[in-house]
């Protein structure tokens, strides 16, 4: 499979735990970005890199929220301290830019439970 | 700020019946526009932009400046058109700002 991927695809934590999610681009994509869904909602943008260059990070994106992307390849989502508003769809996509559409790709997303 | 409105939560038509799923956005400049959309239990895709002026799987959507409005349109749905779909704008930053989103639901 040459799309997008995420792992894990599911994540049940208690609240207060750390959790850390992975998106692995499109190969010869360079930017990469994240996404929040909650329930009812389309998706939020929270953050995008270009290579290993984080770029533009969301109000959404508060202190407990990082994200990295250190080789210019996959990248991690890490939430410290989990809140129950935490819960929701976790959607990573990637594109090249310079490309004719600069189309973002979606992966199949991470679910966060936050219990 | 960038905002998309989907009016309709829930759109259910006919097989056969055209369809229109409205769209509105509010920005200041000149936005890019999408349509994306999301089959049951697959991944959010592209389904068409307006600057390529394609009609992809019979869907159109045509902008309307003046009424910021970036409608999709098809003359005659099918069953296998049932999703969610998601209108988005692009405006001075890669960010997607998306609607809430319309569950289309074609009856047989």
């Amino acid at each position: 499979d040459t799309g997008v991927s995420q792992d894990p695809r599911h994540k049940i934590t208690k609240r207060g735990q750390n959790v850390t999610f992975r998106c692995d681009p499109i190969s010869e994509h360079n930017r990469l970005y994240w996404y929040r869904q909650t329930l009812g909602q389309g998706p939020e943008f929270l953050t995008y890199f270009q290579n290993e260059a984080q770029l533009e990070k969301s109000r959404l994106l508060s202190d407990r929220f990082s994200a990295e992307r250190p080789k210019g390849s996959f990248s991690t989502l890490e939430i410290q301290r989990t809140e129950q508003g935490d819960s929701a769809m976790y959607l990573c996509a990637s594109s090249q830019a310079g490309s004719y559409y600069n189309e973002q790709f979606f992966g199949p997303g991470t679910r966060l439970t936050v219990l | 700020a960038q905002r998309v409105t989907q009016p309709e939560k829930l759109l259910s038509v006919f097989k056969g019946a055209p369809v229109e799923l409205k769209c509105n956005y509010s920005y200041s400049g000149s936005p890019e526009l999408f349509w994306y959309v999301q089959y049951s239990r697959q991944r959010l895709q592209l389904l068409l932009r307006h600057i390529s002026r394609e009609s992809i799987k019979g869907f159109t959507a045509d902008l309307n400046k003046g009424e910021t409005s970036f409608h999709l349109k098809k003359p005659f749905a099918q069953e296998e058109d049932s999703a969610m779909y998601y209108c988005a704008t692009q405006g001075g930053s890669e960010k997607l700002v998306f609607g809430k989103g319309t569950k289309l639901t074609v009856n047989p």
